[in-house]
């Protein structure tokens, strides 16, 4: 089985500090991607990436960057932290890398409360 | 930009009793897929139908897909408890990604 681990449940950080959010994934997938879930809103996609060293933005990257030194590892960057970031953040991770018929293997999210 | 809609938001059914969801998106799609996720969890892969089919199973599953239509929905038959969850639908457009819609909060009593 696909194993998505996100390196923490729950994060409670102050306003301005620097987050890093870590997830790594054990089956060697190229696609790796970060969602943010809010109530009422589902997930909303952060950013993505299909190889190594390369990163594509989604549908809401202001704020926020990444980092995908390796295949396995995808880490998201909360370079100043702001209350309106406090949320559920989910990583996933799919097979190929332009097959959209492959499904998202997610981690147990990540809740950052910003305070 | 948000692809797909569930229908209805929340449902309360009875434990033996079929529940079901509805899913509409606006745009065409490469194939359709629908999530579960349990509290506080991460999303789990039920099924996932391509646009080129029309119905699928997967054990209490089955999931319609009608493209003229642009809706999907999932039926899950003989409900438990443990199928308490929110339901998602995930549209992949041809190279946009997946898109989630808000999700279905399925709540099944014993």
């Amino acid at each position: 089985d696909v194993k998505v681990t996100q390196s923490s449940r729950y994060l409670v950080k102050r306003t301005g500090e620097k987050v890093f959010l870590e997830c790594v994934q054990d089956m060697d997938h190229e696609n790796m991607f970060w969602y943010r879930q809010d109530p009422g809103l589902g997930l909303r996609l952060i950013y993505f990436s299909y190889d190594v060293k390369m990163k594509e933005k989604g549908d809401i990257p202001e704020g926020y960057s990444v980092s995908r030194e390796k295949k396995e590892r995808f880490s998201l960057i909360l370079e100043s932290a702001s209350t309106n970031q406090t949320s559920m953040y989910l990583c996933a991770s799919s097979l190929f890398g332009r097959d959209y018929n492959s499904p998202l293997h997610f981690g147990n999210g990540t809740r950052l409360t910003v305070t | 930009s948000q692809q797909g809609e569930e229908d209805p938001q929340a449902l309360s059914i009875q434990e033996g009793e079929n529940a079901t969801m509805n899913c509409s998106y606006k745009t065409s799609i490469n194939n359709l897929q629908w999530y579960r996720q349990n509290s506080g969890r991460g999303l789990v892969h039920l099924i996932l139908i391509r646009s080129n089919e029309r119905e699928k199973h997967s054990g209490r599953l089955r999931v319609t897909l009608d493209t003229s239509k642009k809706s999907s929905s999932l039926l899950i038959t003989a409900s438990r408890a443990a199928d308490t969850a929110s339901y998602f639908c995930a549209t992949d457009n041809y190279g946009q990604n997946f898109v989630f819609g808000p999700g279905t909060r399925l709540s099944v009593l014993p």
